[in-house]
């Protein structure tokens, strides 16, 4: 069975300060992944997606960048974080039609 | 463009009522229509997904949708409702092949069922 897992659980960190997050999904080769950002109490919107290893599509820029070192690995990541960086930072995987959804990583920037 | 509308923030009910939680959607083409549940405090759980074929969807934990293309809608339902259905709905649209994973979400209806 797949599995997909975020780290960290969650971050507080200050402005301006750098951010680095990690995706890794095990038991599927070659997944498309992606990530999503979610303002508190908002909705989803998501941020980039990945077919293969080196490829990263930006959807929305939100002075973040995203990149994918190995085939199971999914990196989010800035230099400078600004305080409308908070929110809840999502990684999934689609096998097919259906998209799946990691536990999420809670960002408080301060 | 494609665009997905939950015209409620906020639904109310009683447990063992009939729920259902609106959603309409605009796109040019054949679409993807899916909901998702969030836990306060979790992540996005699939519920159900309409692709093709039968227009009454059914999905996890008791719930189905009925796509309806007259009207661009795809509402979820549930008989009776249980107080542990208590979450926010994420209604969801992707735009068929080659967008695979590319979601297009609504803004969420908080569900609350009272015991």
């Amino acid at each position: 069975a797949q599995t997909i897992h975020q780290w960290p659980v969650a971050e507080i960190k200050a402005v301006g300060s750098p951010l680095s997050l990690g995706c890794t999904i095990k038991g599927k080769s070659s997944p498309n992944l992606y990530w999503y950002w979610q303002a508190t109490g908002g909705t989803l919107q998501q941020l980039f997606y990945s077919i293969t290893v080196g490829q990263v599509e930006s959807v929305v820029q939100l002075n973040l960048s995203a990149s994918r070192p190995k085939d199971d690995q999914f990196i989010l990541s800035t230099e400078k974080l600004l305080l409308s960086h908070s929110g809840f930072y999502l990684c999934a995987w689609s096998p097919s039609t259906e998209v799946f959804f990691g536990k999420g990583t809670r960002l408080t920037v301060v | 463009a494609q665009s997905v509308d939950q015209p409620d923030a906020h639904v109310t009910l009683s447990e063992g009522a009939s729920l259902e939680l609106r959603c309409s959607y605009s796109y040019s083409a054949a679409p993807y229509l899916f909901w998702y549940v969030q836990y306060p405090g979790q992540s996005l759980q699939f519920l159900l997904k309409y692709i093709t074929g039968d227009t009454v969807v059914k999905g996890t934990k008791g719930f189905e949708a009925e796509f309806r293309k007259s009207n661009s809608s795809f509402n979820l339902k549930k008989s009776p409702a249980h107080w542990s259905d208590s979450a926010k709905y994420f209604c969801a649209l992707e735009g068929g092949p080659g967008n695979t994973g590319k979601l297009i979400f609504g803004l969420g209806t908080t569900l609350q069922v009272q015991p």
